[in-house]
Parts: C-alpha cells; structure tokens; sequence
C-alpha cells in the first residue's frame, strides 16, 4: 500500500527566508503532483512532475522530484505573505490507469511579515 | 469557462438522513473522482469513475454511494451507514486513463451531520 508523508506538517516562517517542503513516499512512482489549498477552498494545481530528476518552477517555488529516494521537494525562495496556505503532494501509483492520487498529509505554510 | 461544479457549499443533515451531494463538470473529461477531507488531514478517495457507466471504490468506500449515468454527472450520496460523515467534500476531474494532467478541483461541499 502506497503511503506518501510530507515534512513539515506546519510551517511559520519570516518573509524573505528560504525554506523546503519534503515529499517522502513508498512504492515506486514517477509521477508525483503538487498542489496548494487556501483556507475553505478548493485544490489548486501547482507542479507536475513526471519523471526522475524533473524540476518545475514557478516564480517563488520550485519543485523536484527524485525517483530512486522516493523523494520530492517544494523549495521556497524569498517567502511572501501570499504564499501561506496548505500544500499537498500527491502520487499516482499507476494502478489500471487511474489516477488514483494518494495525498499526504498537508504542510501548513504560515508566512509572518 | 470550463469547470467543476459542487453544490450545495455547506449542507446540514441530522444523524440517520442520507444525503446527495452534486458535482458537474463542462470539461468533457473521462474520469470523475470523490474525495474527503478532514480537519488537518490530506485527502481519501472514496469512488471514481473512469467511463460512463462504471464506477470504483476507493480506499474509504464504506456509506457511500455513487453513480455516473451521465458523463457530466458524478453525484455522491452519504448514507445513514456512514459513522462519520461529517467532512469536507471535494470532486475532481481529469481527462482519463492513462493521461498524467493534474486532477482539477470543485470548491467542495462542506457536510455537516448533527
């Protein structure tokens, strides 16, 4: 059975600092997905990684993913305020050709001023 | 603009009643997906769909129901079987087998049973 466990579950930091999400998960994968949550809301697509030593960017976040440590991470660069909010990684065990995502837990961003 | 569609937002229910919540979609996509959300946690899937026609359980299954008799239409029904249905609600769509783009998100419903 898949599991996927991120850290850190919350996260306060100052704006301006740099910090990283980690993804940990545990059967074999190559496609893994990152998305944000706002408080309330809906799930927002963010980065999708689909193969070994893929990295994807998006102004302040970076995201990457390695295959063989069943790895991914989220790096965040210069925090601002905007960015607060939950974010989840997700992973497709390529079962019969669903996309069966398995989420992890959340990380809660909070981003101080 | 395409999108997916979950209604009502918030929904109220006393112990013993089932319920349907609705979930549309203009995507023309394939795959329709249920999850559930509780408080501090990532999501479960509890059914999807791949075709018209054909569904699947998920990994949290169990009081629930659901249908796709249109491609559109996924509605999930919360039965008086399900011990904690309390919960946040969210419908997904993608475009089916085999594709790798992201599942895209309804606003979800959010259920409360008392």
């Amino acid at each position: 059975e898949l599991k996927v466990e991120q850290n850190p579950l919350f996260l306060s930091m100052q704006e301006g600092k740099n910090y990283t999400i980690y993804c940990n998960y545990s059967t074999t994968s190559d496609r893994l997905y990152w998305y944000r949550q706002d408080p309330g809301k809906s799930l927002e697509s963010l980065f999708v990684l689909l193969s070994n030593g893929a990295v994807k960017q998006e102004g302040r976040l970076m995201a990457s993913l390695d295959t063989k440590a069943r790895l991914s991470t989220l790096h965040i660069t210069a925090a601002v305020h905007d960015l607060s909010a939950t974010y989840f990684c997700a992973v497709d065990p390529g079962v019969q050709g669903a996309q069966k995502l398995v989420f992890g837990q959340g990380t809660r961003l909070t981003i101080n001023p | 603009d395409g999108g997916i569609t979950q209604s009502p937002k918030y929904l109220f229910r006393k112990e013993g009643q089932n319920v349907t919540l609705s979930c549309e979609q203009n995507l023309n996509h394939d795959a329709m997906y249920w999850y559930r959300q509780d408080p501090g946690q990532g999501l479960r899937l509890i059914y999807y769909s791949q075709i018209v026609n054909d569904f699947q359980k998920g990994d949290i299954a169990e009081g629930y129901s659901v249908s796709r008799e249109k491609k559109e239409s996924f509605p999930l029904t919360v039965t008086s079987a399900q011990k904690n249905p309390t919960a946040f609600y969210l419908c997904a769509s993608s475009i089916g087998r085999g594709n790798n783009s992201p599942l895209h998100f309804g606003n979800g419903t959010r259920l409360t049973v008392t």
